[in-house]
């Protein structure tokens, strides 16, 4: 089994719907962290959280640490906003602990 | 914004050669990290470097791997004997003390090739 679940693995939007992507761990977790990763491969870090909620711009990261899930939301999706979105954590150590993405594509 | 640069973006070798793969992190982080994607799979860690030396690494990371800071700028990935399984995307990140907000943050990686 996987430590790090992620539901849906692909989502299609049309622009400007509000999108939720859900994240499950099964250990320990000292932080969660989301990422975007684009065609091109490169990653880019969007949260690290280890409780609550964080806001940047039209994206909501919350966690749940009792229920041991998370969610990204994006509010008002664009196209730009097309990317495999990973969700990873770190127990004990700094390593992460990536789950296997999910690959959104946002139409116009 | 400062960014973790790595070179050179794609590499292609044949199999059984060394290959040095180089990252130059942020200046003021001290966590060092790399990572590898085959293509399809998800991301995996490989190994942590702090404090001039290596705090994990996982099983993948065998006598085959080795890393360096050989400058106090860049950090190395080296790979002595390259294998077909080898191909891969690898991912150079780095983290201040603390994690700061984002925590990682992740150089635009390099693709290995081995034929």
């Amino acid at each position: 089994k996987n430590e790090v679940e992620q539901s849906p693995q692909n989502l299609t939007a049309q622009e400007g719907e509000f999108i939720t992507i859900n994240c499950s761990y099964s250990v320990g977790i000292s932080a969660l962290h989301w990422l975007q990763q684009h065609p091109g491969g490169g990653i880019v870090s969007l949260f690290m959280l280890s409780s609550g909620k964080k806001k940047h711009g039209r994206l909501i990261a919350t966690i749940n640490i009792q229920e041991k899930h998370s969610s990204l939301h994006i509010t008002a999706s664009h196209p730009r906003d097309s990317a495999v979105y990973i969700c990873a954590v770190s127990g004990n150590t700094d390593k992460l602990i990536f789950g296997t993405g999910t690959r959104l594509q946002v139409f116009p | 914004e400062p960014e973790v640069t790595q070179t050179p973006s794609h590499q292609v070798t044949q199999m059984g050669q060394e290959v040095i793969l180089r990252c130059v992190p942020i200046s003021n982080h001290l966590y060092f990290y790399w990572y590898r994607q085959i293509l399809g799979q998800k991301v995996e860690f490989l190994v942590s470097f702090y404090n001039n030396e290596i705090s994990e690494k996982s099983e993948i990371f065998d006598d085959q791997f080795s890393v360096e800071r050989p400058d106090g700028s860049n950090f190395t990935l080296k790979i002595r004997s390259t294998k077909l399984e080898d191909s891969a995307m690898y991912f150079c990140a780095s983290m201040p003390r603390g994690g700061g907000y984002y925590g990682y943050t992740f150089g635009s990686g390099t693709r290995l090739t081995v034929v």
